[in-house]
């Protein structure tokens, strides 16, 4: 079955330093991959997607991910983060109809 | 930009009681989905559908639960019978095809 594993649970940064979560995914064809932020009492919004074609995608809020099939991974990037970077990161991956969601990393932003 | 909605925010009942969750979904969007956040851990897919008809349910979806379109706008979700265990956060998600999925806000349940 498709899954994904954050293996970091809680990234503490300071703020205008870079950001990098890691996604590993488990499944057997090209994977349909995702990442959602949800900040404190907020629902979940899409950061960006990756289908195919181009392995750097780039998403809102100046993030980015880059998807490497050697690597099972689909790590998310931000070059200079912002205090309201502060959130809970999703990695997600499809497959029927259905997400799959990570357990999740926490990025707290220090001053 | 058009969003999918949820009310309420917060619903609060007792064991045993009925609730229904309600969304509204992007409205040219085809797909529907429900999941759930039980606090702290992973957000957890629940049921899909598409075409007046489920496409897709976890072994969550029990008995106890229900979908249902009652009109072209309104989608939702029926517990028959709430049990402690079923305090959670309640996410509608909706997509124009099988794949990106737009979220609501959440309904948080808490069953006392």
């Amino acid at each position: 079955a498709q899954s994904v594993t954050q293996p970091d649970i809680h990234i503490t940064v300071s703020e205008g330093a870079s950001l990098e979560l890691r996604c590993n995914y488990s499944y057997g064809a090209t994977p349909y991959l995702f990442w959602y932020v949800q900040s404190p009492g907020q629902g979940l919004q899409l950061l960006l997607k990756y289908f195919s074609g181009d392995t750097l995608v780039q998403g809102i809020k100046g993030f980015e991910a880059e998807f490497k099939r050697s690597q099972s991974s689909f790590n998310l990037r931000k070059p200079s983060v912002h205090w309201s970077d502060a959130a809970e990161y999703f990695c997600a991956v499809v497959s029927d109809y259905k997400l799959s969601f990570g357990a999740g990393t926490t990025v707290t932003v220090r001053a | 930009e058009p969003e999918v909605t949820q009310t309420p925010s917060h619903q609060v009942t007792q064991m045993g009681q009925e609730v229904i969750l309600r969304c509204v979904p992007i409205s040219n969007h085809l797909y529907f989905y429900w999941y759930r956040q039980i606090l702290g851990q992973k957000v957890e897919f629940l049921v899909s559908f598409y075409n007046n008809e489920i496409s897709e349910k976890s072994e969550i979806f029990d008995d106890q639960f229900s979908v249902e379109r009652p009109d072209g706008s309104n989608f939702t979700l029926k517990i028959r019978s709430t049990k402690l265990e079923d305090s959670a956060m309640y996410f509608c998600a909706s997509s124009e095809a099988e794949y990106e999925q737009y979220f609501g806000p959440g309904t948080r349940l808490t069953v006392t």
